[in-house]
């Protein structure tokens, strides 16, 4: 195990709600990113955080937003879902960022926008 | 437009045998490459990396080589064992884009018995 939980493992919402999902990073590791994974496809970045600090984002609109908190937990937070928004989200934390920084997935959290 | 992309998205192999799963990247400027295997409900599992000053690098039953000329690379895996059934990606990241990880669509890799 990579020591990264996210919660829940499945959710079910419907267009235009709003949902947040949650992610347990390994402890001291200051770096967590977001990627939604569609089905059959590569995971697609979302965004980094740094030190509870955005440092990068993906081609994402900015109805998806993220906070880290000090204590090695993050969200993710997805207004007005849409039907394209059914993905599997998974949170990575890793040490710090940049090269040589290996990241440690989580198991992901299933979305399911109806 | 920038990409990673795989050459099969399927692979069937035998038990015993060597696998050998590719990956194309577009962007010459890319200067770090990783592999993932991602089973079946899990999270992605980092395999082995490499940067673009080598050309090859060994792990435990897996080797990575990475050809820039033709900005291709590959992954193979030795006596591939049901173990190894899972998706694979490349993945590759560059200074430039902040060290974003940009992944491949993957690889099913299939062990028959």
């Amino acid at each position: 195990e990579t020591g990264v939980t996210q919660s829940p493992t499945h959710l079910i919402k419907t267009r235009g709600q709003q949902v947040t999902l949650r992610c347990s990073s390994q402890s001291g590791h200051n770096t967590v990113s977001w990627y939604q994974q569609a089905l059959g496809q590569g995971p697609q970045f979302i965004f980094q955080y740094y030190r509870e600090e955005e440092n990068g984002r993906g081609n994402f609109p900015p109805r998806f937003s993220g906070l880290q908190f000090p204590n090695y937990s993050s969200e993710l937070n997805v207004n007005a879902l849409e039907l394209d928004d059914s993905a599997l989200y998974l949170c990575a934390s890793s040490l710090n960022w940049g090269l040589d920084n290996e990241q440690f997935f989580g198991p992901g959290t299933r979305l399911t926008v109806l | 437009g920038e990409s990673v992309g795989l050459h099969l998205p399927t692979l069937s192999v035998q038990e015993g045998d060597n696998s050998i799963i590719n990956c194309a990247y577009s962007n010459s400027a890319s200067d770090y490459f990783i592999w993932y295997k991602q089973e079946s409900g899990k999270g992605p599992q980092f395999i082995i990396d490499i940067r673009s000053n080598m050309d090859k690098r060994q792990g435990q039953r897996v080797t990575v080589l990475l050809n820039k000329t033709v900005k291709h690379l590959s992954l193979q895996i030795a006596a591939t064992q049901p173990g190894d059934s899972a998706v694979y990606f490349c993945a590759e990241t560059r200074r430039d884009s902040n060290y974003q990880l940009i992944w491949g669509a993957g690889t099913k890799l299939i062990i028959k018995p």
